[in-house]
């Protein structure tokens, strides 16, 4: 089982659109996960925490299953310029922290 | 708002040559990372650092990669004789502390082993 899983994508959807990524991890000494955005050819930005409780942040859901090693996202009222690359993140464990990646998942919104 | 700065921001070199990459971490962080990234392939760990020693190396951080902090800003990655399968974009990232998970990352630099 790969360490971090992500649905392979594209995903293409109009404006407006609600879109849903998953995520599945295999280290369960994990402690911390993160949805990173990627543009092209950039580096990775923190788009936002998971925490177990479920977070919110306007129009961005995230979620987290520790029982079955799960996490979401879910982007309601999609824009242009959500177009990116998301990608499904944790931490390896221990205070360093090392992060392992998902391979992401590509999403295209089209006007 | 702080950022980790790299330099440069490409880099072609040819085949056995020795390529420094370099970062500067933000600057009260103390946690620092390299990570890579093959063109279509996903961000891969390569080491962490800290209290100036290596305190976690992937598989792919063998011999021919080396990490140093020659002075209190600077962070740099070395490759001591570049093979064509190191063509990647490499990036820092930097962490305040223990107890913060959120690793800052920079624009990275692209490497081009010809």
């Amino acid at each position: 089982r790969k360490e971090v899983e992500q649905d392979p994508g594209p995903f293409n959807v109009p404006e407006g659109a609600t879109v849903a990524f998953n995520c599945t991890y295999s280290n369960s000494a994990s402690q911390s996960f993160f949805w990173y955005r990627q543009d092209c050819r950039k580096e990775p930005k923190l788009l936002m925490s998971v925490y177990s409780s479920g977070n919110e942040d306007g129009r961005f859901t995230a979620q987290l299953n520790r029982a079955s090693q799960y996490i979401s996202l879910l982007i309601r009222d999609s824009k242009l310029s959500d177009s990116a690359t998301y990608l499904c993140v944790v931490n390896k464990g221990g205070s360093q922290g090392n992060l392992i990646f998902g391979k992401g998942t590509k999403l295209s919104v089209k006007p | 708002e702080p950022e980790v700065t790299q330099t440069p921001s490409h880099q072609v070199t040819q085949m056995g040559q020795e390529v420094i990459l370099r970062c500067v971490p933000i600057s009260n962080h103390l946690y620092f990372y390299w990570y890579r990234q093959i063109l279509g392939q996903k961000v891969e760990f390569l080491v962490s650092f800290y209290n100036n020693e290596i305190s976690e190396k992937s598989e792919i951080f063998d011999d021919q990669f080396s990490v140093e902090r020659p002075d209190g800003s600077n962070f740099t990655l070395k490759i001591r004789s570049t093979k064509l399968e190191d063509s990647a974009m490499y990036f820092c990232a930097s962490k305040p502390g223990p107890l913060q998970e959120t690793q800052y990352f920079g624009p990275g630099t692209r490497l081009l082993v010809l």
